[in-house]
């Protein structure tokens, strides 16, 4: 049993769309999280969520938003998409502060 | 602001040859430090950590110990295997938000 899944696994689409990448964690940790893995493995947080509050990192553009249905979600929607969007983008979770993270297989976007 | 350095890869070894793998620190206070791996195609694991000055942490035969006085964290391990052919990011938590920082990344390759 996954505990934190991501979907889809590959998402290739053109510039200009919009696409959603979901997450789902089982654990019942409190926080979420999103991570964005370049070409060299360069790995940035882009977002942490939870049920209290959203912190961006301030370096993300604005056309990536992420929405939270319930504690064990946090999908990342990512509008008008550009090529330099293409990446893996890893969800990931923690029960709190001190914890370690568990994180998702990733999700490979490539932006045509 | 916090930041990790590691070494560059790629490294490349024989098996049983013995690893070590740089990580420094810049960091306000006492950070926990981490090293986490990443095999092909997954997301990234938790491999050991350190919460305080003179720890070791260590697992799978591998081993980092938190130097404060270097302000180091470097991973080892005495006779790879090619199953250790992965990732290792070196990370700490540190920021107001307590959120995890990573290193680049190194990548190793460990050859039969």
């Amino acid at each position: 049993d996954t505990a934190v899944s991501q979907t889809p696994k590959y998402l290739v689409t053109q510039m200009g769309n919009d696409k959603s990448i979901k997450c789902e964690q089982n654990l019942g940790h409190d926080t979420m999280y999103w991570y964005k893995q370049d070409s060299k493995k360069f790995l940035k947080i882009m977002f942490s969520y939870n049920n209290k509050e959203l912190i961006i990192n301030e370096t993300v553009p604005n056309r990536f938003s992420p929405k939270s249905p319930d504690k064990a979600h946090l999908n990342l929607h990512i509008n008008s998409l550009e090529l330099g969007d293409s990446a893996v983008y890893f969800c990931a979770s923690r029960y709190r502060e001190n914890s370690p993270l568990h994180f998702g297989n990733g999700t490979r976007l490539t932006v045509t | 602001g916090d930041s990790v350095t590691q070494m560059e890869g790629p490294v490349t070894l024989s098996e049983e040859a013995f690893l070590t793998i740089n990580c420094t620190y810049t960091a306000t206070g006492y950070p926990s430090l981490f090293w986490y791996v990443q095999y092909p195609g997954e997301g990234l694991q938790l491999l050991l950590k350190a919460t305080k000055a003179d720890d070791k942490g260590s697992n799978k035969g591998f081993e980092a110990t938190y130097r404060k006085e270097t302000t180091s964290f470097h991973l080892e391990k005495g006779s790879v295997q090619v199953s250790d052919s992965a990732v290792y990011f070196c990370a700490l938590r540190g920021g107001s938000q307590g959120n995890l920082i990573f290193g680049k990344g190194t990548k190793l390759s460990v050859k039969p």
